[in-house]
């Protein structure tokens, strides 16, 4: 089976500093992973999606994220961060299930952004 | 606009009570998703299906019911067999062709209560 793994519950930084959130993935074929924003009492937004068609994918809001088969990874960044980037974010791995993309979540990393 | 619509926004149930929650799309999407979000944990599924008439249970179906009569519509049924339901329940929507790399889209979900 496949899964995500998000490293730090709770990230803060200042504005204007860079945004690392971190995600690791187990799988045994070749992945599609996603990352997504959920804002409070609100649904998941798609933020940036990889298909193996290139390794540095850029999403909407200035955010990108690299995948690197060597460490297994897909963290998200953004170089320099705003207020209205104060979230919860979602990495998710979507299985091979029939016609349905059925996705695995990890349990999302709250980013706080301060003054 | 297409999306999704999922209502009511807030629910509560009584001890031994049956709730019913909507969800409507207008994307054209064949396959459509039930999660169940908590604190900490993630999104867990609970339901999914890939085409009218038929559904599969997810990870966490116990307690819950669903049913696809109809393809904009995956209505969520939470059983008085579900002990903890309270939580906040999204509903999601994705293409069925294209592969596994199909994001999925939320609305902005139901979130239940006991009384």
């Amino acid at each position: 089976a496949q899964s995500v793994t998000q490293l730090g519950s709770h990230v803060s930084v200042s504005e204007g500093a860079l945004v690392l959130l971190r995600c690791n993935y187990s799988s045994s074929v070749p992945p599609y992973l996603f990352w997504y924003v959920q804002y409070p009492n609100q649904g998941l937004q798609l933020l940036l999606k990889y298909t193996s068609a290139a390794t540095l994918v850029k999403g909407i809001n200035g955010f990108e994220a690299e995948f690197k088969k060597s460490e297994t990874s897909f963290h998200l960044t953004k170089p320099s961060a705003h207020m209205s980037d104060a979230a919860e974010y979602f990495c998710a791995v979507s299985d091979y299930s029939g016609t349905a993309s059925k996705l695995t979540f990890g349990t999302g990393t709250r980013l706080q952004v301060t003054l | 606009d297409g999306g999704i619509t999922q209502s009511p926004k807030y629910l509560f149930r009584k001890e031994g009570q049956n709730v019913t929650l909507s969800c409507e799309q207008n994307l054209n999407h064949d396959a459509m998703y039930w999660y169940r979000q908590d604190p900490g944990q993630g999104l867990r599924l609970i339901y999914y299906s890939q085409i009218v008439n038929d559904f599969q249970k997810g990870d966490i179906a116990e307690g819950y019911s669903v049913s696809r009569e109809k393809k904009e519509s995956f209505p969520l049924t939470v059983t008085s067999a579900q002990k903890n339901p309270t939580a906040f329940y999204l509903c999601a929507s994705s293409r069925s062709t294209g592969g596994p790399n199909q994001p999925q889209h939320f609305g902005d979900g139901t979130r239940l209560s006991i009384l």
